[in-house]
């Protein structure tokens, strides 16, 4: 079984601030870990994952995140924040290399706003 | 880029119709989903389909729901006899790869109200 906790439904960042969006998962299997955006109107858009390798994961748009197996955390960051970040985040987990479920498991997602 | 494009955008059924959301995948990708999303919860999935036969479903996904690929293009999901719980936004995506190890490409989904 696998889950996702991502904590706070919005954040509120000013524009240059740092953004830090948490996401706690829970797996029976070494986990692939995904960051999706939706921006208003539109779909969920990848903005990076985690499958194997390399802990520290950059994506789209200057965010990264980094798999900490003893946190069971994948929290995505940015360094500064653009007033066109503001969007709603979504962590997700799926089975990784070994087994469990492909099927991703999505959290309730994260809300950012971006104050000028 | 590719794009999973959803139709309609917006559906407002009465309770008890049937509704049908429709989807075209991205072309070249074999395994297709359906996902929703009530408001202010998580996004849960509801089914997968590969291969033109379901491969794995929710508890969710009861028998008033079902899927299909009539054409080859189009992915359809059916709700048969609509309820107001079913009010929710319904997000397609497809992929390449069953492991979702290059993610998955959603559409912007159907948002359907039941009155």
């Amino acid at each position: 079984a696998q889950s996702v906790t991502q904590l706070g439904s919005h954040v509120s960042v000013s524009e240059g601030a740092l953004v830090l969006l948490r996401c706690n998962y829970s797996s029976s299997v070494p986990p692939y870990l995904f960051w999706y955006v939706q921006y208003p109107n539109q779909g969920l858009q990848l903005l990076l994952k985690y499958t194997t390798g390399a802990t520290l994961v950059k994506g789209i748009n200057g965010f990264e995140a980094e798999f900490k197996k003893s946190e069971t955390s994948f929290h995505l960051t940015k360094p500064s924040a653009h007033m066109s970040d503001a969007a709603e985040y979504f962590c997700a987990v799926s089975g990784g290399p070994i087994g469990g479920s492909y099927i991703p498991t999505f959290g309730r997602g994260t809300s950012l706003i971006v104050h000028p | 880029e590719p794009e999973v494009t959803q139709t309609p955008s917006h559906q407002v059924t009465q309770m008890g119709q049937e509704v049908i959301l429709r989807c075209v995948p991205i072309s070249n990708h074999l395994y297709f989903y359906w996902y929703r999303q009530i408001l202010g919860q998580k996004v849960e999935f509801l089914v997968s389909f590969y291969n033109n036969e379901i491969s794995e479903k929710s508890e969710i996904f009861d028998d008033q729901f079902s899927v299909e690929r009539p054409d080859g293009s189009n992915f359809t999901l059916k709700i048969r006899s609509t309820k107001l719980e079913d009010s929710a936004m319904y997000f397609c995506a497809s992929s390449d790869d069953a492991g979702g190890y290059y993610g998955y490409t959603f559409g912007s989904g159907t948002r359907l109200t039941v009155v």
